[in-house]
């Protein structure tokens, strides 16, 4: 079946760090993949995706790129700030038998202090 | 703002008891999830329905049962609950199948 296995965290950086949250995924056919933050006492927000191989997502200063040899699609953000504390998800969509569902991650909690 | 509606932010209630939250996907929006988050088991999918059907089916307990309306909106309605049953429940909304997910807020429920 789908699924996604994300570093386990908690992850605390310091602003202006660097960050990684590494990400990779088993699934048939070709998936889309997402990252999805969670912000303390909110919802869900899609904060990037990739729909083929290869592709970069980018948004807010993050980026992921789709990468089918290694299956994998890390999250990555040059110079973090307070404010990108949060929770984020790596999540796939890999159509199937009429099945779009989101398969995710653990999710990875990252603090950032300032 | 996704622009997916979900009430009640929050709800509390007994064991044994019976609530409904409600969900409005956005507009245009033909497919509608839900999903249960837990501190022990993450986020996991529970149903999906497309256009008024039901189109995939998840981890969902059998005293939890979900429909979506000519309106498109969609009610998940958790019966004997339990405390276990303490989560936040998420709906979620696509154009058609194979779109990007949006999520709604989420509704908070509490069983005491």
């Amino acid at each position: 079946g789908n699924s996604v296995t994300q570093m386990e965290g908690p992850v605390t950086l310091s602003e202006e760090a660097f960050l990684t949250i590494n990400c990779t995924y088993t699934a048939t056919g070709y998936p889309s993949l997402f990252w999805y933050v969670q912000y303390p006492g909110e919802g869900l927000q899609l904060l990037l995706k990739a729909t083929k191989a290869d592709d970069k997502g980018s948004n807010k200063g993050f980026e992921a790129t789709y990468r089918k040899e290694t299956t994998s699609f890390h999250l990555e953000k040059g110079s973090v700030q307070v404010s990108d504390s949060a929770v984020y998800f790596c999540a796939l969509s890999a159509p199937g038998r009429d099945d779009y569902k989101l398969s995710f991650g653990a999710g990875t909690t990252v603090t950032v202090r300032a | 703002d996704s622009g997916v509606t979900q009430t009640p932010k929050h709800l509390i209630t007994a064991t044994g008891q019976r609530v409904t939250l409600r969900c409005s996907p956005r507009s245009g929006d033909l497919s509608v999830y839900w999903y249960q988050q837990s501190l022990d088991q993450g986020l996991q999918f529970l149903i999906q329905y497309y256009n008024g059907e039901e189109r995939a089916k998840g981890n969902i307990l059998e005293r939890f049962s979900a429909q979506q309306f000519p309106d498109l909106h969609s009610e998940l309605n958790l019966s004997s609950l339990e405390l276990g049953d303490s989560a936040l429940y998420f709906c979620a909304s696509s154009v058609t199948d194979g779109n990007t997910i949006y999520f709604g807020e989420g509704s908070w429920l509490t069983v005491v």
